[in-house]
């Protein structure tokens, strides 16, 4: 039980191309969903959390217009990067929590580059 | 803010050997803590998570302890095999909020 996906896991997308990756929870309902972003042989970093139904809340240095994140439903939470950058390439992670008990289940993570 | 950090960055160790790895966080106001694998180029797999009310986790080889007064864990692996070649993190997960802060990791190679 708890297993989190990601699609795709890996993408490549030309700079100022939009990419949208997804998140799902296959065997239990999010309440919560988190986004990571993981640079080579560093460490995660919380890029935001969202709630189903309500807007996502970012960290600090985030951009919200850069990173939009939509958690329209109990299973399914998408990460789009708009006006992708090669910067913007990355590992990016989700993770989905059940209620404010439970741990984080982590997905497989997106691996994009931007050319 | 919590801080968390990992010592050492990286361990190379014969297999067989049983080692520990060290995790410090600085705000000892923590829900739980969380030590992680993570392969090259995957994402996180789940080891051992120990509440803030417990001291100690196991599983199968693995033990990890904590002592929040002092801000500190450990996790020991024993007798230590070329499979447990990865990166190994610690997350805290603070008592006022959701989020997991992660520790820097410590990549160890187990050669045989």
């Amino acid at each position: 039980g708890a297993v989190v996906s990601q699609h795709p896991s890996r993408v490549i997308c030309k700079s100022g191309t939009s990419v949208k990756i997804e998140c799902r929870s296959l065997d239990f309902q999010a309440t919560t969903m988190f986004w990571y972003r993981q640079f080579p042989k560093q460490s995660l970093m919380l890029m935001a959390t969202s709630n189903e139904g309500s807007k996502a809340t970012y960290e600090q240095g985030v951009e919200k217009d850069k990173f939009l994140i939509n958690h329209a439903s109990l299973t399914l939470s998408t990460l789009t990067v708009t006006s992708a950058h090669p910067e913007d390439s990355s590992f990016y992670i989700c993770s989905a929590r059940r209620d404010r008990e439970d741990e984080q289940y982590f997905g497989p993570g997106t691996r994009l580059t931007v050319t | 803010k919590q801080e968390v950090t990992q010592i050492p960055a990286a361990l190379s160790v014969p297999e067989g050997e049983n080692l520990v790895l060290n995790c410090s966080f600085t705000d000892s106001a923590i829900y739980n803590l969380q030590w992680f694998r993570q392969d090259p180029g995957k994402g996180l797999t789940s080891l051992l998570l120990i509440q803030s009310s417990q001291r100690e986790q196991t599983s199968g080889r693995l033990n990890a302890s904590l002592d929040k007064s002092s801000g500190r864990s450990t996790l020991y692996i024993a007798a230590s095999q070329p499979g447990d070649s990865a990166t190994y993190l610690c997350a805290v997960r603070a008592r006022t909020a959701s989020k997991l802060t992660f520790g820097t990791g410590t990549r160890l190679q187990v050669t045989l």
